[in-house]
């Protein structure tokens, strides 16, 4: 089966850094992606890994290790406006498919 | 620059009646394009996805379906809805292939179903 797996809710202080773990089980691999959605608009495309380690982009930073079927975003400085869902997502080794965990709400308050 | 269109805005449809959701994709030729659904404070489901001109595949057995007429055109359908069919509808593509090393999806704005 496939499985994504990822913390419902989080709540953090603005300035502060959180990390939004992820786990899956997938029949293949081909990459696993991160996005961003604010309440009551469409996703959008925050961060890739297809290597293990560690990849970053300015305040936003995610990591995997494809053995331990495990990745993680990191989000510094956190601001107000970074209160959103976080969906993790996995593609499958054909490359067409995409499958995305239920995604985790993070509240940044001041 | 590639663009990505969906309509209407939101729906309100009584149970039993028909469905049509459209989604079309400027700026790219070939897209891979999908239809996902996310119920209130829930995950994205994959529900159909397409990597050419009548070729859909279907994620989850259920009372909708999909085509795809044209190269960027992608249509959601449904005979008789269900009150179970109530969510958010997203519409989303990725360049053909292997066109970028990340080869992202691209998000349109959503229909807001509601089934009553």
């Amino acid at each position: 089966g496939q499985n994504i797996d990822q913390p419902t809710e989080m709540t953090a202080t603005e300035g502060a850094i959180v990390q939004i773990n992820c786990t899956y089980q997938t029949s293949g691999f081909n990459g696993l992606f991160w996005y961003q959605q604010h309440a009551g608009e469409a996703p959008t495309f925050l961060s890739y890994n297809v290597l293990d380690g560690l990849e970053e982009k300015g305040r936003f930073s995610s990591f995997l290790s494809r053995s331990k079927g495990y990745s993680y975003l990191l989000l510094k400085e956190l601001q107000m406006k970074d209160s959103a869902s976080y969906l993790c997502a996995v593609r499958n080794t054909g490359g067409f498919k995409t499958i995305f965990g239920a995604g985790t709400r993070l509240f940044v308050k001041a | 620059s590639q663009t990505i269109h969906q309509w209407p805005a939101t729906l309100v449809q009584p149970v039993g009646s028909p469905l049509s959701l459209e989604c079309t994709v400027e700026g790219t030729s070939n897209p891979n394009l999908y239809w996902y659904r996310q119920a209130a404070g829930r995950g994205l489901q994959l529900l159909f996805y397409s990597v050419g001109i009548g070729q859909i595949s279907s994620e989850v057995p259920q009372n909708l379906s999909a085509s795809r007429p044209q190269d960027r055109q992608f249509i959601l359908s449904s005979k008789k809805l269900l009150l179970s069919d109530s969510g958010f509808y997203l519409c989303a593509y990725s360049k053909p292939g292997l066109a970028t090393p990340t080869n992202e999806q691209f998000f349109g704005p959503g229909t807001r179903l509601t089934v009553l």
